[in-house]
């Protein structure tokens, strides 16, 4: 089955250290790769995507994304977290007719 | 600013009710879906709907329904809601090219039946 997988429930990051967000992804074809955020009581913010091209997407507020086709995962990362990027974030791959489709989470915790 | 409006944020429902959670975007989309989210799964895909009138299942319609009579409103349905129907609803619009990033999402629907 098609999937997208987030091994991590949960990231706990001091303020000033990079930060990684883990996603997997097992579709067929070229996938078309999504990260969104959700701070708490909001709906989802898109950051970035990976269409094509090439394999280091930037994104909204700093954060960026690794598409590693041979691992097949897709990264998220951010040089330097700042407290204000806690939240819950969300990697998302397209399937047919533009159906989104979700890993579990991951909730990312930056400590001052 | 482009939106996509949920018309309830929070609803508290007996077992049994029939329920109506109402979407509405206005950004011409012809695309429109409802996830439901709970922690640990993430967000999981109930149904979604290509065009006025259509309607296709995602991975969990089971006790659910959907309406779409209008291009801007996509309307889900709990014929006769349960306990395992509480949880957050997300409602999402976007334009039918794939590879787009024109998901807008809108603000949530945090139901409980009780």
């Amino acid at each position: 089955a098609q999937s997208v997988a987030q091994p991590e429930d949960q990231v706990n990051v001091a303020e000033g250290n990079p930060l990684t967000v883990k996603c997997t992804y097992s579709v067929s074809g070229n996938p078309y790769l999504f990260w969104y955020v959700q701070y708490p009581n909001r709906g989802l913010q898109f950051l970035l995507k990976y269409i094509t091209g090439d394999n280091l997407v930037k994104g909204s507020y700093g954060f960026e994304a690794e598409f590693n086709k041979s691992q097949t995962s897709f990264h998220l990362k951010k040089p330097s977290a700042l407290v204000s990027d806690s939240a819950l974030y969300f990697c998302a791959v397209i399937l047919g007719r533009g159906k989104l489709i979700f890993g579990q989470g991951t909730e990312l915790s930056v400590k001052p | 600013d482009v939106k996509v409006t949920q018309s309830s944020r929070y609803l508290v429902k007996r077992t049994g009710e029939k329920v109506f959670l109402e979407c509405v975007q206005d950004m011409d989309h012809e695309n429109m879906f409802w996830y439901r989210q709970d922690p640990g799964l993430g967000l999981r895909l109930i149904y979604f709907s290509y065009d006025v009138k259509m309607k296709e299942k995602g991975d969990i319609p089971e006790g659910y329904s959907v309406s779409r009579e209008k291009k801007e409103r996509f309307s889900l349905i709990l014929e006769s809601a349960s306990t395992n129907q509480t949880s957050m609803y997300l409602c999402a619009s976007s334009p039918p090219r794939q590879g787009s990033y024109g998901y807008t999402f809108g603000s949530g629907t945090r139901l409980t039946v009780v």
